[in-house]
């Protein structure tokens, strides 16, 4: 298994804001992935971090409004900027282990007023 | 591109009682499946991951099953306990380069 921080585990904040989420695994890897999940909702890949280059969006997520950084291969943080309602999700942090297993931090729910 | 389904969206049953979870998906060529346990509010919890050579994969009281030429998953929970009240995910990856397609979960609920 593979075990994975996430900072903060919920915040509230103010439309406009900008909140930055952090992930730290115990152990190095290449890749490190960001999902969110937006209430009632199944999980959406946002982008896949790769350390020591710019990290991969999926269609209809930009790194202006999701930057990502990756400076070494245990940690990772996203930004969510300049909030609005419709961000209010949990994201999760995610790594491969093993036989392509992925697992999952503890999440870091956000709610945007 | 991929889809994945799972039916019901949620469940309600008696502790106790066996029950089965199904998911499919769309594009048989599939490299794993992997099944998670999400409880409110949380992070995911990886329960089984079959491998697209594998049939099945067991641990304690679950029993997931594979059938790539119908394109189907079910997850058999056994002795179901009100622990076991939670959503569970059934994901599907195409490829060792892809990532997981998500389905959007069934919502199991166990009363005692």
């Amino acid at each position: 298994s593979a075990v994975i921080s996430q900072k903060p585990s919920r915040d509230i904040c103010q439309r406009g804001t900008s909140l930055t989420i952090q992930c730290q695994v115990d152990s190095q890897v290449t890749m490190m992935f960001w999902y969110r999940q937006q209430p009632g909702q199944s999980l959406t890949l946002i982008a896949t971090a790769n350390q020591g280059s710019e990290a991969t969006y999926e269609s209809g997520f930009v790194i202006d409004k999701f930057p990502i950084s990756r400076p070494n291969l245990t940690f990772s943080t996203l930004t969510v900027s300049n909030m609005s309602p419709e961000d209010s999700s949990i994201y999760l942090c995610s790594v491969y282990r093993g036989p392509g297993e992925l697992f999952f931090g503890e999440g870091s729910r956000l709610t945007v007023l | 591109k991929q889809e994945v389904t799972q039916i019901p969206a949620a469940l309600s049953v008696p502790e106790g009682e066996n029950l089965v979870l199904n998911c499919s998906f769309t594009d048989s060529a599939i490299y794993n499946l992997q099944w998670f346990r999400q409880d409110p509010g949380k992070g995911l919890t990886s329960l089984l991951l079959i491998q697209s050579s594998q049939r099945e994969q067991t641990s304690g009281r679950l029993n997931a099953s594979l059938d790539k030429s119908s394109g189907r998953s079910t997850l058999y929970i056994a002795a179901s306990q009100p622990g076991d009240s939670a959503t569970y995910l059934c994901a599907v990856r195409n490829s060792g380069n892809t990532p997981l397609v998500f389905g959007k979960g069934t919502r199991l609920s166990v009363i005692a």
